[in-house]
């Protein structure tokens, strides 16, 4: 069975601070898929990036990075120099090969809440 | 790109009443199309997914129904509300080839009373 951890519930940074969200992943799949979702405070899920399990590069996008280990089954995200606009949950999710049938059920973490004080 | 629409915004319901809900999908073809629901302060929850129409999977026993009369319309329903019913509905789709990522409507927040 898939299963996503993000251990912190809640975090709280001063503005310009850089924070790390973790996530941490079980699967039996050897392919798989991780994500991240941004949902603010409107509620919607904004998909922020995908990454699949052959793919161990670090990526980064502006403020946003990512680090994918396989080594420890983590994906987790960093956001460099926060800002007010950054206040929001974010998930991290997982979902076997698409491929491998006609659903692909996604298992989405339970959230990690990030409040950036000005 | 997919553009995914959703109806009501928010909504307040008496128990016992019914419900129905739509999200519509723009941009794509063949979805899968997922209902989740989100309660206060909580993660998601699969409620129902479609690979086509006519076809609905049901993750969890519950109250409610979905229907998928066309190729981009997904319904969710009720014929009476519970109080347990309240929540954040979130309609996603994941376009039927060549993506992995699910994208995620704006969400109805319904209350029930």
């Amino acid at each position: 069975a898939q299963k996503v951890t993000q251990a912190q519930t809640e975090i709280s940074v001063v503005e310009k601070e850089d924070v790390t969200l973790d996530c941490v992943y079980e699967t039996r799949d050897t392919t798989y898929y991780l994500f991240w979702y941004k949902q603010p405070p409107s509620g919607e899920l904004v998909f922020l990036i995908r990454r699949n399990s052959f793919d161990e590069q670090n990526e980064i996008s502006g403020r946003y990075s990512w680090n994918f280990q396989k080594s420890t089954s983590s994906f987790n995200f960093t956001i460099t120099a926060s800002q007010v606009v950054d206040s929001a949950v974010y998930f991290c999710a997982l979902s076997e090969d698409p491929f491998s049938g006609g659903y692909q059920k996604v298992t989405f973490g339970t959230g990690t809440k990030l409040q950036v004080i000005p | 790109s997919q553009t995914i629409h959703q109806w009501p915004a928010t909504l307040v319901q008496p128990v016992g009443s019914p419900l129905s809900l739509e999200c519509t999908v723009e941009g794509t073809s063949n979805p899968n199309l997922y209902w989740y629901r989100q309660a206060a302060g909580r993660g998601l929850q699969l409620l129902f997914y479609s690979v086509g129409i006519g076809q609905i999977s049901s993750e969890v026993p519950q109250n409610l129904s979905a229907s998928r009369p066309q190729d981009r319309q997904f319904i969710l329903s009720s014929k009476k509300l519970l109080l347990s019913d309240s929540g954040f509905y979130l309609c996603a789709c994941k376009a039927g080839t060549g993506s992995n990522e699910q994208f995620f409507g704006p969400g109805t927040r319904l209350t029930v009373l």
